[in-house]
């Protein structure tokens, strides 16, 4: 079965950092592109952020750029998303996802929630 | 950035109902579009890619259309299970933008 689960969500303060993981399963991770995508509660979806399968494109979205920074081990079949100096306007679930620029995000997480509250 | 404007923002509507969703972009995308279905406590899905590629699994009366600025997704036969909300995503910018969503609910 196909299958990304995230982790790493939690309670930070105003400042503080925060790793979320992702792991895949059930496919060939290391072929395909990943992305971050957030949901504030009772808002839409918010991109985050974009990473090649080999790592040699990664984009960031405005708000998160210079705080956030994206990864992946295709050895461990995992993704991850090192947040520093969160706001309280990180606070949101986070989902990771897998796809393309030309075949949209196919294949998605169940989600983590970050909080950040003092 | 390209902005992504879904109209409307709500929609009420009936079981067997046609109902059509429109997104627009501040500037032409080409097909770079794709639309998602996402229920309350859920993960989105993806139903439409490309503007018009139905993706595997998906009912045929979803359907997408559309190319440059404005695009349309139609669900021809409304289905118990189809009131969620849709949101439309542009990739043609490497900076990914989301539509603000729409809320489809049972009249």
């Amino acid at each position: 079965e196909v299958q990304l689960v995230e982790s790493g969500g939690g309670l930070v303060q105003p400042g503080g950092s925060l790793r979320l993981s992702c792991a895949a399963s059930g496919f060939t991770f290391s072929s395909y592109n990943m992305n971050w995508v957030r949901q504030a509660p009772g808002k839409g979806l918010e991109w985050v952020s974009y990473i090649s399968s080999t790592s040699s494109a990664i984009y960031y979205a405005d708000s998160v750029k210079g705080r956030f920074t994206i990864s992946r081990d295709n050895a461990k079949n995992s993704l991850y998303l090192q947040m520093n100096s969160l706001r309280d306007e990180d606070t949101a679930v986070f989902y990771c996802a897998s796809g393309s620029y030309t075949t949209g995000m196919d294949v998605w997480g169940q989600g983590t929630t970050v909080t950040v509250s003092s | 950035d390209i902005q992504m404007t879904q109209s409307p923002s709500s929609l009420s509507a009936s079981v067997g109902d046609r109902v059509t969703i429109t997104c627009r972009a501040s500037q032409s995308i080409s097909s770079y579009l794709n639309w998602y279905q996402q229920k309350p406590g859920k993960a989105p899905k993806l139903l439409i890619y490309a503007a018009s590629g139905l993706q595997s699994g998906v009912p045929s009366r979803f359907s997408g259309s559309g190319s440059g600025t404005d695009f349309t997704l139609t669900i021809s036969s409304l289905q118990p299970e189809d009131f969620a909300t849709y949101y439309c995503q542009q990739s043609y910018s490497t900076l990914i933008t989301f539509g603000q969503g729409t809320r489809l609910e049972i009249k």
